[in-house]
């Protein structure tokens, strides 16, 4: 079975200081691999993914990913926060092949203080 | 594009009663899937479907919650004889399956409280 973990609830950081949010996986095979934001009242919207090639991936609003298959690790990453990208990240993994649908970790609150 | 549409945003039963929510996909998207997600939690699968085929559901979808998607576009999810543990955010996401990595496109969820 997959599974996707976020250990931190919530991540705080001011404004103008790179962010970092932790994702680790597991599942049978090589993974695909997302982040989705969240946002109050919204429903999620997709960030970036990763399927294969360069393990730094580049998504929307200046956010970033770096894959690492030893440690299966996903974290993401911007090098400078802010205040609007205060919100709720999940990351979410799938098998290359068999099972298609997402499991999603139980997400991290970033909070970026002015 | 409209987005995924989901109504309605927010209901309210009591224990006991049938419920029903509808899912509007982007138009060119054929494969359709249905999360619930609670508080404090991420998105749970329940059950997805590729045209009008649903093709996998979750173990969670217990034999009173009943999806549908007749025509290959709309979807509906019912829950029959609600009870207190349904209480959660229901999101539809909608995507395309010429490719397997396509990304999900999310509704904003249907919020359901049993009292």
């Amino acid at each position: 079975a997959q599974s996707v973990a976020q250990p931190e609830d919530q991540v705080n950081v001011a404004e103008g200081n790179p962010l970092t949010v932790k994702c680790t996986y597991s599942v049978s095979g090589n993974p695909y691999l997302f982040w989705y934001v969240q946002y109050p009242n919204r429903g999620l919207q997709f960030l970036l993914k990763y399927i294969t090639g360069d393990n730094l991936v580049k998504g929307s609003y200046g956010f970033e990913a770096e894959f690492n298959k030893s440690q299966t690790s996903f974290h993401l990453k911007k090098p400078s926060a802010l205040v609007s990208d205060s919100a709720l990240y999940f990351c979410a993994v799938s098998p290359l092949t068999g099972r298609r649908a997402l499991t999603f970790g139980s997400g991290t609150r970033l909070q970026v203080q002015p | 594009d409209t987005g995924v549409s989901q109504d309605p945003r927010h209901k309210i039963t009591k224990r006991g009663q049938n419920v029903t929510f509808r899912c509007d996909p982007i138009s060119e998207h054929n494969r359709l899937y249905w999360y619930r997600q609670t508080l404090g939690q991420g998105p749970e699968f329940l059950t997805y479907f590729q045209n009008e085929a649903q093709l996998e559901k979750s173990r969670l979808l217990s034999d009173r919650f009943s999806a549908e998607r007749p025509k290959g576009s709309f979807s509906t999810l019912e829950i029959q004889r609600t009870e207190q543990g349904d209480s959660a955010m229901y999101l539809c996401a909608s995507s395309l399956s010429e490719t397997e990595n396509s990304p999900l496109h999310f509704g904003n969820g249907t919020r359901l409280t049993v009292t």
